[in-house]
This record gives structure tokens, C-alpha cells and sequence, in this order.
């Protein structure tokens, strides 16, 4: 079992729709998580940081935790043709601190069709 | 600066052959962070710096990775005698250690690595 689990996708929405990425992690030690959007060929992108339970926005992105369930999400509201890339998530044990790793899932693509 | 700045952006070397790779972190980030991404999107921890003290090396193949941090030069990843297996792109990130957004992670362009 992969330490951060992702559906590969591709998952494809239409413009203007919510996209709803999901992500599951095994390590109870994990305390941090994030989500990164890496278009095609470049360098990842962090998109949102979260470390409580509940619910976390930033524009249109929502950014969900349940430690409890091991569950992290990441909702973009009014879906663009530009938000098309691959989502990954990342989780990390402890909060504080800055020198521990992250560990990535292998991503969701995303695909927002006009 | 206010990037990572990884060098070389592509790097060819025939099997068996060194590859030194780059980075320079951003300024005023004490951690530095090597990655690995094979197929696709497959992200490999290698290595991370406090400094230039090893934080975390738990992800080298010990046998021909190496790596520094050396005060006032670039961080470097220094693979000798590559296999075919070590083409990647390879990621640096740094992060600061204050208590904003702690494990933030702000990712260089990468360095790609081909093995032929």
C-alpha cells in the first residue's frame, strides 16, 4: 500500500463545474497536507497548505482534512481550461519544523473541456 | 534569490559516466530537499539539508548518490557510474523554518537527466 493513494484519472469536467480531487493516506503520523498542480513537463506548484481538521479556501480552491478517516481533498470551483495539469498530494509527518519530507501520491490529471 | 535556480536544465550521459546536477535555493530557506520523478509523475525523496548538515538522507542509494550543501555555493547531486535507471527529471525544493506555512515546499525547475 502506497503511503498516499490518488485516483490517476484522468478526470474530466466541464468549464465552469467543481472538480473534486480525493486523496487517502496510511501514515497516522502525518499532520501536514498539501496540494501541488504540475502542468506537463514543468515543476510542481503549491497550491494550498492545510494541518487542521475541516475546511480551508482560497479563491476557488477548498482544501478539505479528516484525520480521522485519512481523507484529504481539494475542491476548484468554476473550473478553467488552465486548471488542466496534474493535482498531487502530499502529506507530512509533524507540523512545525521545516526539514521534514514530503511524501507525494502519484497524482490526479485533471481535464476541464470547454 | 527569490527562485530555486537548478543547473543543468538537461543533462546526456552515457552509461557508467558522472552526472553533477545544481541548485541554489531560495534565499533565506534553511532546507533543501532533493526529489526524484520517474514515470510521470512517480516523486522519489532522496536527500534534505538543514543547512549544510544532512537532515534526512534515508532516500540515497548510498552506493553512487552523493550530495552537499556547502555554505556560499550552490547544492549539488552528484550521481557516479549512472545507470540507465537514474533517468529522471530531479526536483530540488527548499523551505524556510519559521513557523508560516511550515513544510512548505517551492519546487526549482528541475534537472533532466537522460542515460543512454
Amino acid at each position: 500500500q502506497k503511503e498516499v493513494e490518488q485516483n490517476s484519472g484522468p478526470l474530466s469536467v466541464p468549464e465552469g463545474a467543481i472538480a473534486s480531487l480525493n486523496c487517502t493516506y496510511s501514515d497516522r503520523g502525518s499532520q501536514s497536507f498539501f496540494w501541488y498542480r504540475q502542468y506537463s513537463g514543468k515543476s510542481p506548484e503549491l497550491i494550498m497548505s492545510i494541518y487542521s481538521n475541516g475546511d480551508k479556501e482560497d479563491g476557488r480552491f477548498t482544501a478539505q482534512l479528516n484525520k480521522a478517516s485519512q481523507y484529504v481533498s481539494l475542491l476548484i470551483r468554476d473550473s478553467q481550461p488552465s486548471d488542466s495539469a496534474t493535482y498531487l498530494c502530499a502529506s507530512r509527518r509533524g507540523i512545525t519544523g521545516g526539514g521534514n519530507k514530503l511524501t507525494f501520491g502519484t497524482g490526479t490529471q485533471l481535464k476541464v473541456e470547454l | 534569490g527569490e527562485e530555486v535556480a537548478q543547473t543543468p536544465k538537461h543533462l546526456v550521459r552515457g552509461e557508467g559516466q558522472k552526472a553533477k546536477l545544481y541548485c541554489a535555493p531560495i534565499k533565506g530557506h534553511s532546507y533543501v530537499f532533493w526529489y526524484q520523478q520517474v514515470l510521470k509523475n512517480e516523486f522519489k525523496f532522496l536527500i534534505s539539508f538543514q543547512n549544510e548538515n544532512v537532515f534526512d538522507e534515508t532516500g540515497m542509494p548510498k552506493e553512487r548518490f552523493s550530495a552537499k550543501c556547502l555554505p556560499n555555493s550552490p547544492c549539488s547531486l552528484e550521481i557516479q557510474a549512472t545507470k540507465l535507471e537514474d533517468s529522471a527529471v530531479y526536483f530540488c525544493a527548499s523551505s524556510q523554518s519559521g513557523l508560516a506555512r511550515p513544510g512548505e515546499l517551492f519546487f526549482g525547475e528541475g534537472s533532466r537527466l537522460t542515460v543512454l
